[in-house]
């Protein structure tokens, strides 16, 4: 199974911060890596998929990049609507596996 | 809109059976891969199972491979998963999430199954 290593566990950001978490994974997974927001009691939604495509509806201060086994997500200009967990996903191989998770805090 | 709706948790004992269900709308059902996920309780994320268009091809996690079968019914736009002999680290939120583009993109909202005598 492939690891996913993300980090950090939990951040502490101001309004308007920019933000960024990592995901390293245990072998080269092509790209094939998600981000997914969840809020407490909510369902996981899926914002950014193929590495760095933003799904609809994903506003604009969100991005990722990478390739290989090493990938980034970031939020620029932190809003109060961020303040969530975030999770990495890969899906190149099954099983699929997510990253241990990033809890987002306002500081 | 794209809706899935899963039902059927509940409070179980160990070495029990149930089935949670999940029933989807707002696309054509019999054209995406399904996917069941599960999270416990202030814990991440695990991947489940897969099931393709038209069954002929399922895949499990290790963990669950042989207790638990995922199904669905085009007809009926549900995709079940029968859980058996029941653990304790069962327990969790079970999500039912769509395959698009290789990718999970729309998720339930899930449901609590809890295994405790």
């Amino acid at each position: 199974d492939i690891q996913m290593t993300q980090s950090p566990p939990s951040l502490s950001a101001s309004l308007g911060d920019k933000v960024t978490i990592t995901c390293q994974a245990s072998q080269n997974i092509n790209k094939y890596i998600a981000w997914y927001q969840q809020k407490p009691g909510k369902a996981p939604r899926q914002l950014i998929r193929y590495t760095s495509t933003l799904v609809s509806g994903t506003p604009s201060r969100f991005s990722g990049s990478g390739s290989g086994r090493d990938y980034s997500f970031s939020i620029s200009n932190v809003e109060s609507e961020d303040i969530a967990s975030y999770y990495c996903l890969q899906y190149d191989n099954l099983p699929y596996t997510f990253g241990a998770g990033t809890k987002l805090e306002l500081k | 809109e794209v809706q899935l709706v899963e039902s059927g948790g509940g409070l179980v004992q160990p070495g029990s059976s149930l089935k949670v269900s999940c029933v989807a709308s707002g696309f054509t059902f019999s054209s995406y891969v399904m996917h069941w996920f599960r999270q416990a309780p202030e814990n991440g994320i695990e991947w489940l199972a897969y099931i393709n268009t038209d069954s002929s091809s399922t895949h499990y996690a290790e963990t669950v491979k042989g207790r638990f079968t995922i199904s669905r019914d085009n007809a009926k736009n549900t995709v079940d998963m029968q859980l058996s002999s029941l653990r304790s680290e069962d327990t969790a939120m079970y999500f039912c999430a769509r395959e698009a583009l290789w990718t999970p993109d729309y998720w339930g909202q899930g449901v609590m199954v809890t295994v405790s005598s």
